[in-house]
């Protein structure tokens, strides 16, 4: 069973375009992220959600907007992409707690052209 | 600001050989460590975690990392290296902000020749 989960896996678009992505995780954690790895594998946190509350919202363009329906699921909306946003993008969730683990998914390819 | 160092971008070793794998941090508080391998195409998995007690971690696949309170490190090692274990590494600190929020470091990408 697979614990973190993201769909797509690859996602390949246009500029300008409107995107989402996916998470879901059957781990019964109450927090979720989303993490943006960039092309020199540098990993940075975007948002944090505790039990569909945000809790963690870093400096990042206000095209991106985190969605989560229920504690289960943590979904990414991008607007208008930019080339910029071509990156691997990090779903991963935790117990709720300061220092606890955090599991992550398989990651999506975003490649914008 | 809370901060990760990982010095070396890239390591080289031989199958069989020893490795360590360094990690300084900058942080105000005591902090959780930890040590995350990426194979290739994939996600993140938490090879060993620190927070208190006996300095010395042993975490799965082998791993072990040891703090040292002193010099601000978190360095991974392990006796004797797999082919499976090439990979990029990454050490985290955390949590910042008052959340569970890590910080990363730039990761080790680790080969491994036969």
């Amino acid at each position: 069973d697979t614990a973190v989960s993201q769909t797509p896996k690859y996602l390949v678009t246009q500029m300008g375009n409107d995107k989402s992505i996916k998470c879901e995780q059957n781990l019964g954690h109450d927090t979720m992220y989303w993490y943006k790895q960039d092309s020199k594998k540098f990993l940075k946190i975007m948002f944090s959600y505790n039990n569909k509350e945000l809790i963690i919202n870093e400096t990042v363009p206000n095209r991106f907007s985190p969605k989560s329906p229920d504690k289960a699921h943590l979904n990414l909306h991008i607007n208008s992409l930019e080339l910029g946003d071509s990156a691997v993008y990090f779903c991963a969730s935790s117990p709720i707690g300061r220092g606890n683990e955090q599991f992550f998914g398989p990651g999506t390819r975003l490649t914008v052209l | 600001a809370q901060s990760v160092t990982q010095p070396d971008i890239h390591i080289t070793v031989s199958e069989g050989a020893s490795l360590e794998l360094r990690c300084n941090y900058s942080y105000g508080a005591t902090p959780y460590l930890f040590w995350y391998v990426q194979s290739p195409g994939q996600g993140l998995q938490l090879l060993l975690k620190y927070f208190s007690g006996d300095t010395l971690v042993q975490g799965i696949k082998g791993f072990e990392a040891e703090f040292k309170r002193s010099q601000s490190s978190f360095n991974l090692r392990k006796p004797s290296v797999h082919w499976s274990d090439a990979a990029e590494y990454f050490c985290a600190v955390g949590p910042s902000g008052g959340y569970n929020k890590l910080i990363f470091g730039a990761g080790t990408r680790l080969a491994v020749h036969p």
